[in-house]
């Protein structure tokens, strides 16, 4: 399966502020999506990021808070927009990846937010 | 539409005792069925997975899991925990044949006491 990196692994921020995830894969994958793990809870996919058009973000997940870009078939951003100690979460990455599967999501390390 | 459930959020084992994580699904067509463990400030790893091949289905680390479809569950088990084998664990249900629209349960936080 595929090798997937986010940068940064954790991080902690001011309120107000933001932060841009990147996450990096080693092959070209047709597939790249992001979610929230809040505290104690489980995933919530925020959207699908697609490779030379705009996100499709899912119910309660808008734009102007978590602006996605994936510039290539291998990298994609998320930010974190004018953070709130709500905004306190893991965010992970997942691909899929067609020449292998095309019904399993694989996922990276996470990057771990605390917002003061 | 569907949806998961599990049905501890925690579970205590000894170690060399076997473990049982349960999980519940439900599917208006037919799923495909993971689980994925996630040790503590690590991502997700997917133990295995049930796309309709055989019903039992064999994943790493010695874990299995059984598709009952009469029963809507897909369980799962190892026949002796390791304390490495603390951590949490998901079950995830999807539409066959795609990745696209993945349905977590709460998760299963596993002990394994010495």
């Amino acid at each position: 399966s595929a090798v997937i990196s986010q940068k940064p692994s954790r991080d902690i921020c001011q309120r107000g502020t933001s932060l841009t995830i990147q996450c990096q894969v080693d092959s070209q994958v047709t597939m790249m999506f992001w979610y929230r793990q809040q505290p104690g809870q489980s995933l919530t996919l925020i959207a699908t990021a697609n490779q030379g058009s705009e996100a499709t973000y899912e119910s309660g997940f808008v734009i102007d808070k978590f602006p996605i870009s994936r510039p290539n078939l291998t990298f994609s951003t998320l930010t974190v927009s004018n953070m709130s100690p709500e905004d306190s979460s893991i965010y992970l990455c997942s691909v899929e990846d067609a020449r292998t599967s095309t019904d399993t999501q694989y996922f990276g390390p996470g990057t771990r937010l605390t917002v003061l | 539409a569907q949806s998961v459930t599990q049905l501890d959020s925690h579970v205590s084992v000894s170690e060399g005792t076997p473990v049982l994580l349960r999980c519940n699904y439900s599917s208006s067509y037919s799923p495909s069925l993971f689980w994925y463990v996630q040790h503590p400030n690590k991502g997700l790893q997917l133990l295995l997975k049930y796309t309709s091949a055989a019903t039992l289905v064999k994943g790493i680390n010695g874990f299995e899991a059984e598709f009952k479809k009469s029963e809507t569950s897909f369980h799962l088990t190892k026949p002796s925990a390791h304390m490495s084998d603390a951590a949490e664990y998901f079950c995830v249900v999807s539409p066959k044949g795609s990745a696209r629209q993945l349905t977590f349960g709460s998760g299963t936080q596993l002990t394994v006491l010495p």
